[in-house]
């Protein structure tokens, strides 16, 4: 089944040490989205690759980077987490900008 | 960022009840979909609206898109306990930025 994959499912990482996240899909979609999401809010989104083309979020923090080295995969990279940054981490995918778009599993970071 | 205005915020229903939930915006979409989330996972697309007026069903969901374009609904019949969790409506506009606007969320508890 075409579907959205993300690694690991649960992360730890320490205050400082950085950790990247993980995303892949098999819908051959031309944008993912990466989502920041606390407890029982919404996702907020952090930045999306449409292509190669990187658009990240006027509220994102420089903390936050993203490479997307192939129409596969999509990575999020947090240089130097801090307690603030443990949340989930939701990787979305859509055919198009402005088209549905479906979600991953997430990836639950703790920081220590 | 913008919310959309979801309700009600959390819902405690005997199994075997039908359930509403609403968003409303002061902005038009051009798409409304709703998500629902269990805990621990991302967001699972249910029912996607992509016309003023159309009326949706999967199963026992049924999903309206408002003639306005500026609300939506979601019915569920007949609810059983694996429908618990967060139902999120999100809205899709050009003039969003073609950015999914969230709602803040239904949280749902089947009693049985």
């Amino acid at each position: 089944d075409a579907m959205v994959i993300q690694n690991p499912r649960y992360q730890v990482t320490q205050f400082g040490k950085p950790v990247t996240l993980s995303c892949s899909q098999t819908l051959n979609h031309n944008v993912m989205y990466w989502y920041q999401q606390k407890s029982s809010q919404a996702p907020k989104l952090l930045f999306h690759y449409y292509d190669k083309d990187f658009n990240n979020e006027a509220d994102t923090p420089d903390n936050f980077q993203s490479r997307r080295p192939n129409t596969s995969f999509c990575f999020l990279d947090i240089r130097s987490p801090g307690l603030g940054d443990a949340a989930m981490y939701l990787c979305a995918t859509s055919r198009a900008p402005g088209d549905t778009q479906y979600f991953g599993p997430g990836t639950r970071l703790t920081v220590l | 960022g913008q919310q959309l205005n979801q309700s009600p915020q959390s819902m405690f229903i005997q199994e075997g009840e039908d359930v509403s939930m609403n968003c409303t915006s002061s902005s038009i979409f051009n798409t409304w979909l709703w998500y629902k989330q269990d805990p621990g996972e991302g967001p699972v697309l249910l029912i996607a609206l992509y016309k003023a007026g159309e009326l949706t069903s999967n199963g026992r969901l049924t999903a309206q898109f408002g003639i306005t374009r500026k609300d939506s609904f979601l019915n569920i019949s007949a609810s059983i306990p694996s429908d618990v969790g967060i139902y999120f409506c999100a809205g899709l506009s050009t003039g969003g930025g073609n950015k999914l606007t969230f709602g803040t969320g239904t949280q749902l508890k089947v009693e049985l």
